[in-house]
């Protein structure tokens, strides 16, 4: 079966860093994706990995390992808005989107 | 980027009366649209996929004459909650893919619609 394993819960210090991880099982693979998703609203685009590597964008990057079904979101420099859930997403073999449950990352001052 | 609005963002209606909720793309013609329904802490669900001119393709476990879905132009998807009762409460969110985008395979997502019944 299709199946995203993420953290359900983070916590990380104001300024410091966090990884958050996924593991990936889906039928064929187009794509990772990491989203952002403040309490009530909808989520919002972090990034896309198709290729094995580390893309770096701004204070966010994220990891992809095709041969492990692994991938991580790395954010530095964490700020207080950070704190919201992060999702990672599989597209499979039809381009559908297999969501993880989502981690909640708490940043404390 | 592309923008996908929705509205009405926050609804509350009776139990047994049906909401209307619309999803538009305002820059870009989205041939495909999804609706998706997310309850507290819990992920995104899809509920279907949304074709413009033609039906729509429902996720297992949804049915299809509660949820109705109409796609009736390349900017507008209208997902119809019939009959609704409070275990329907929900985030109902859409999205949509800019083709001219289409190597990313990102989504762009509409606001959101969070639905209570009574």
């Amino acid at each position: 079966g299709q199946n995203i394993d993420q953290p359900t819960e983070m916590t990380a210090t104001e300024g410091a860093i966090v990884q958050i991880n996924c593991t990936y099982q889906t039928s064929g693979f187009n794509g990772l994706f990491w989203y952002q998703q403040h309490a009530g609203e909808a989520p919002t685009f972090l990034s896309y990995n198709v290729l094995d590597g580390l893309e770096e964008k701004g204070r966010f990057s994220s990891f992809l390992s095709r041969s492990k079904g692994y991938s991580y979101l790395l954010l530095k420099e964490l700020q207080m808005k950070d704190s919201a859930s992060y999702l990672c997403a599989s597209m499979d073999s039809n381009y559908q989107l297999i969501w993880g449950a989502g981690t909640k990352l708490i940043i404390k001052p | 980027g592309a923008v996908v609005s929705q509205h009405p963002s926050w609804v509350i209606c009776k139990s047994g009366t049906s909401v209307k909720i619309e999803c538009r793309s305002l820059d870009f013609q989205a041939t495909t649209m999804f609706w998706y329904r997310q309850f507290p802490k819990q992920s995104l669900m899809l509920m279907a996929t949304s074709n413009e001119g033609s039906k729509a393709t429902y996720e297992q476990g949804v049915e299809k004459d509660k949820f109705l879905i109409n796609h009736a132009s390349l900017t507008l998807s209208t997902l119809t909650v019939t009959s609704a009762h409070p275990e329907d409460s929900s985030f109902y969110i859409c999205s949509a893919r800019d083709p001219l985008l289409a190597d990313t395979g990102e989504l762009f997502f509409g606001e959101g619609s969070r639905l209570t019944v009574l």
